[in-house]
């Protein structure tokens, strides 16, 4: 079956515009997280979401934001961007988010801003 | 909330030898331990997890051992091989939430 797909894969914004960034969760997975990973470190969690609602989030400015769709498809949006955005944003699914699940991690979308 | 500290950043071993990254967590209430690869430019993919009521997992070159009370569990790797070079990261699920540890970048020596 297919895997987590991420789009677009690569991306360049100029700072000051926003993006959103799209994750296709493998069938049948309803948990869809979302992660930032920059340079040499580690993964910083953004947010959670499962049915459509957001169940955790992370320690970022609410110029990040996400959604979750019916068919468990999720959005992340980025406003206002910064150059300190530029980074691999990964989006993981599991089918439920409860501990024990695993976590399945897509290619990501590398964003670059300038 | 949950904090996890990752041990070595790096970690470089001879070709053949074994590797271990330790991991230390702060909520006892963690109750699921995943490990995750990540190869230069790919994604993260798993490569073993233990639950907090178990005390160690073994797969085949890979093994993982959890203390609950000390609140630490470590990743072995016996018989590395140049493919285990990576960044590997360890992570604490609290409810619906991964902590992550920040990395171990492993290199194999030939």
């Amino acid at each position: 079956k297919a895997g987590v797909t991420q789009t677009p894969r690569y991306l360049i914004k100029t700072r000051g515009q926003q993006v959103t960034l799209s994750c296709s969760p493998i069938s049948g997975h309803r948990s869809v997280s979302w992660y930032q990973q920059t340079p040499g470190q580690g993964l910083q969690f953004l947010f959670e979401y499962f049915s459509e609602t957001q169940r955790n989030k992370g320690n970022f400015p609410g110029r990040f934001s996400g959604r979750q769709f019916s068919n468990s498809r999720s959005e992340m949006n980025v406003s206002t961007l910064e150059l300190g955005d530029s980074a691999l944003y990964l989006c993981a699914s599991s089918l439920t988010g409860q501990p024990g699940d695993t976590i399945y991690f897509g290619e990501g979308s590398w964003l670059t801003v300038v | 909330g949950e904090n996890v500290e990752q041990h070595p950043s790096t970690l470089s071993v001879q070709e053949g030898d074994s590797a271990v990254i330790k991991c230390t967590y702060s909520d006892s209430a963690s109750n699921y331990f995943p490990w995750y690869k990540q190869e230069l430019g790919k994604r993260p993919q798993l490569i073993i997890d233990i639950r907090s009521n178990v005390g160690e997992k073994k797969d085949q070159r890979i093994a993982v051992t959890l203390n609950k009370t000390a609140k630490h569990f470590s990743l072995h790797i016996t018989e590395t091989q140049p493919e285990d070079s990576a960044v590997y990261f360890c992570a604490a699920q609290l409810n619906y939430q991964l902590i992550w540890g920040a990395g171990t970048k492993l290199i194999i020596k030939p």
